[in-house]
């Protein structure tokens, strides 16, 4: 099955400063990638997500990337601010098969 | 949003007792799922299903039981709760893009157990 694999799990940075989280997957035939940000005891939602046929997709300040050749995928998001501070999952699902989600990676935006 | 709700959002249980978990949605989804989160494990898929009467394992079915007899009930029971299975658990719900099950997922509040 999907195996998916996200760095880092903590990341630290500055207010104004960009952040940045990969994810790696195993399976080549997953075609949807979706991003979701957790904040501190509320439930996930989707913030952007890209398909297969998609190399970017950007919206205000955070954008995604996505090189199929190597199977991973990244999010970028720039000039953080403090409502940034959350967990970010990204997942990845081929035909067929069920969203696989990464480990999460806690984002702390330090004012 | 009032689309999926689940109940209770605390539980405290003790050890070897039967617990449900409930979750209802008022979209028409097809697709309803389970997961347990815990730290350092993300989101951890337990059971789905596509359509009422169908159910499917997940990666980590074992000590759990679901039931789809309507579109808009999900229940979870954990027939002889254990230790292990404190967790956060988050029902969801979506309606899949052509070809598959990728669409947008949407959760519930979550409900917090503890096994004692």
């Amino acid at each position: 099955g999907e195996n998916v694999e996200q760095h880092p799990s903590t990341l630290s940075v500055q207010e104004g400063d960009s952040a940045v989280i990969k994810c790696t997957y195993s399976d080549s035939a997953s075609n949807y990638f979706p991003w979701y940000k957790q904040e501190l005891g509320k439930r996930p939602q989707l913030i952007i997500d890209i398909r297969s046929n998609v190399g970017e997709k950007k919206d205000q300040r955070i954008a995604v990337t996505l090189n199929k050749t190597a199977k991973h995928f990244s999010l970028h998001i720039t000039e953080t601010q403090p409502e940034d501070s959350a967990v970010y999952f990204c997942a990845a699902i081929a035909p067929g098969n069920m969203l696989t989600f990464g480990g999460g990676t806690r984002l702390m935006v330090k004012p | 949003d009032a689309g999926i709700t689940q109940s209770p959002r605390y539980k405290i249980t003790e050890t070897g007792r039967q617990v449900t978990l409930m979750c209802h949605q008022t979209w028409s989804h097809s697709y309803m799922f389970w997961y347990r989160q815990d730290l350092g494990h993300g989101l951890r898929l337990i059971y789905y299903s596509a359509a009422a009467d169908i159910t499917d394992k997940g990666e980590v079915p074992d000590g759990y039981v679901v039931s789809r007899s309507k579109t808009e009930n999900f229940p979870l029971t954990l027939e002889s709760a254990t230790r292990s299975q404190t967790s956060v658990y988050f029902c969801a719900s979506t309606n899949p893009l052509s070809g598959g099950a990728g669409g947008e997922l949407f959760f519930g509040e979550g409900s917090r157990l503890t096994v004692l």
